[in-house]
This record gives structure tokens, sequence and C-alpha cells, in this order.
């Protein structure tokens, strides 16, 4: 049973432009929220996180916005540059603050930024 | 600083054998994480450690897998009469007491 789920395996941006990541949940017990980047033949970077005690938080031209009520949450790169493009993971934990524990992945979602 | 080390990067077997995955992860992090990644999926997690306190090995997927942290520090993953669905990237993770995961570049497994 998928817990996180991105519903868009594949996104296609042209460079400059936004770029927007989709991510839906499905356990209200979730409270911190990662976004990981990937490229072929490496591990998944870190990238940002958010609590579920905000709404948005900023980190250069990354944006992440978290909608509780919604179980959503959304990647901004603006703007958007070729060296973006990956597979993105949405991931989730029911932490409550203290040591993470496991995370929950989504599926991923392959981002291309073209020139 | 030096992140999560993992090896070998790839290991080739044969239906039937055994292998073992290590994972170094990052000096001073107390917690480690052992996910896989079938191709096409997320990550589905497999294990986790945390200080001296029993690991959590709920998404261990039979009882073909185990897994041991040695010291606190190293941890090995083990997979007896490995399955060609075994076939998959293992990603090993760290995180401080309260803190995101990092992850190693991966063990990339193919059972023949």
């Amino acid at each position: 049973d998928q817990q996180v789920k991105q519903n868009s395996p594949s996104l296609s941006v042209q460079e400059g432009r936004i770029s927007i990541l989709n991510c839906d949940y499905t356990n209200s017990m979730f409270d911190y929220f990662l976004w990981y980047k990937k490229y072929p033949a490496e591990g998944p970077t870190f990238l940002i996180s958010i609590s579920s005690i905000k709404d948005k938080n900023e980190d250069g031209r990354f944006t992440v916005f978290l909608n509780k009520s919604a179980k959503h949450l959304s990647l901004h790169i603006v703007p958007s540059q070729p060296g973006d493009s990956a597979v993105y993971f949405c991931a989730a934990s029911a932490g409550r603050g203290s040591t993470l524990g496991r995370l929950y992945f989504g599926r991923g979602t392959q981002l291309t930024v073209w020139p | 600083g030096a992140g999560v080390s993992q090896s070998p990067s790839n290991k080739v077997t044969e239906k039937g054998k055994d292998v073992e995955l290590r994972c170094d992860p990052i000096s001073g992090h107390t917690a480690l994480y052992w996910y896989r990644q079938s191709l096409g999926q997320g990550l589905e997690f497999l294990i986790y450690f945390q200080g001296n306190s029993a690991p959590d090995k709920s998404g261990l997927p039979s009882d073909r897998f185990s897994a041991e942290r040695t010291g606190g520090s190293v941890s090995t993953l083990t997979i007896q009469r490995t399955q060609q669905e075994d076939s998959a990237v293992y990603l090993c993770a760290s995180s401080p007491l309260v803190g995101t995961q990092y992850f190693g570049p991966g063990t990339r497994l193919l059972v023949l």
C-alpha cells in the first residue's frame, strides 16, 4: 500500500521556467516531509524538508509547500536549470520531531529541464 | 567530510548464493537505515538501527534477509539463497539522532 504517491512519473520544463513536482500522502500521522534528488548511479541527495507545523519552506531556488488538509505537498524550482534534471523523490516520516525513523518514499518523478 | 560509503558498488551473483553488502555510515551518526529500490519503484524500507536499541526489522521481505550493525557503526546486510526478485539497488542511509537521512551510492545487485 503506497502511502506516499507521486502520480506524475515525468515532467519536462524549459530552462528558466518553474518546475512544480507534486506529492500526495494518505497517512495523517506523517509530520515531516522531505524531497530528495537522485542522479543515475548515485544515491538520493537531500534537497529540502518541511515540518507539519509549517506550510512553506524556502531554500534558494527551491520551495516546498505543504497543504495538510489536502495531504498534499509540492516542490517548486524557480528558475529551472538543466542541472536540475534528475529523479525527485518525495518522502515522509511519522518521527514526531525525534529521530525520523523510517521514511516512506514515493516512486519518483523524472524531471527534464531542456535549454 | 566523508559521506556514507557502500561496498561493493556492483554485485552479480547466481541464484541460491548468499551475498553480503556493507555500509559505512557518516561518523557520529547514531541511526542507520537500509532501503532497496527495484526497477521503476520507489525506495522500500528494509531495516533501521538506532544506537543500542533493538532494530526495526519490519521492512525485511523474508527471513532470507538479515542485517547487523557492529559497534554502532558499520552495518552488513546479508541475503541468503538469493532469488532473481532480490535484484535491486540496495541503499544505506545514516542520520544523527535528530535529522535528515543521508544516503550512500548504493550497491547494485543482480541475481542471475
